[in-house]
């Protein structure tokens, strides 16, 4: 598998859970940014991570958090979950933190209920 | 902070008509700036960015720093061109982000 994975694929979870989404980076990729994709809208910066530390953040609470492991897949943890976290979490990798010429690579992304 | 319009939600347009998406940003820096595309049922991928200043699929972008402009052309559209496409803007120096637009949706009609 040479693109990136995203698990699960669809998710329901209930207000004020937490919920940890994955994603498996393209080979050779050492960098992963995670996207929120409200229905309608483009999607938004939520955090990067390269070589295992978190490089550069948007404008999102500190209850979404992130891991990056040493092969560079990668979670994204949202606690206390709200009715607006309902959204498609899209992950992307790249050769490096700035898109370098090749853009981003996307995953076909998480759909997150919250009810 | 950095910013893209797209201006136009939907655009819909003849088969073998132009095709031109509106694209605008706000940025103080040197900016990178890249058209996604995503087809019904598939990811988002890069379409083309302005740096290579290349032809895909027939489409062509060009940077306009002056009007701070990025509009995505093709002189003849089809069918297979029906599409979501996002504008987008990357800030390495601004936390690494790419910043999209909110998209617009293209229908091509027989």
């Amino acid at each position: 598998e040479t693109g990136v994975t995203q698990s699960p694929t669809h998710l329901i979870k209930t207000r004020g859970q937490q919920v940890t989404l994955r994603c498996s980076s393209q080979s050779g990729h050492n960098t992963v940014s995670w996207y929120q994709q409200a229905l309608g809208q483009g999607p938004q910066f939520i955090f990067q991570y390269y070589r295992e530390e978190e490089n550069g953040r948007g404008n999102f609470p500190p209850r979404f958090s992130g891991l990056q492991f040493p092969n560079y897949s990668s979670e994204l943890n949202v606690n206390a979950l709200e009715l607006d976290d309902s959204a498609l979490y899209l992950c992307a990798s790249s050769l490096e933190p700035g898109t370098g010429i090749n853009g981003y690579t996307f995953g076909s992304g998480t759909r997150l209920t919250v009810v | 902070a950095q910013r893209v319009t797209q201006p136009e939600k939907l655009l819909s347009v003849f088969k073998g008509a132009p095709v031109e998406l509106k694209c605008n940003y706000s940025y103080s820096g040197s900016p990178e700036l890249f058209w996604y595309v995503q087809y019904s049922r598939q990811r988002l991928q890069l379409l083309l960015r302005h740096i290579s200043r290349e032809s895909i699929k027939g489409f062509t972008a060009d940077l306009n720093k002056g009007e701070t402009s990025f509009h995505l052309k093709k002189p003849f559209a089809q069918e297979e061109d029906s599409a979501m496409y996002y504008c987008a803007l990357n800030t390495p120096a601004a936390g690494n982000k790419l910043t999209f637009g909110g998209g617009t949706r293209v229908l091509v009609k027989p």
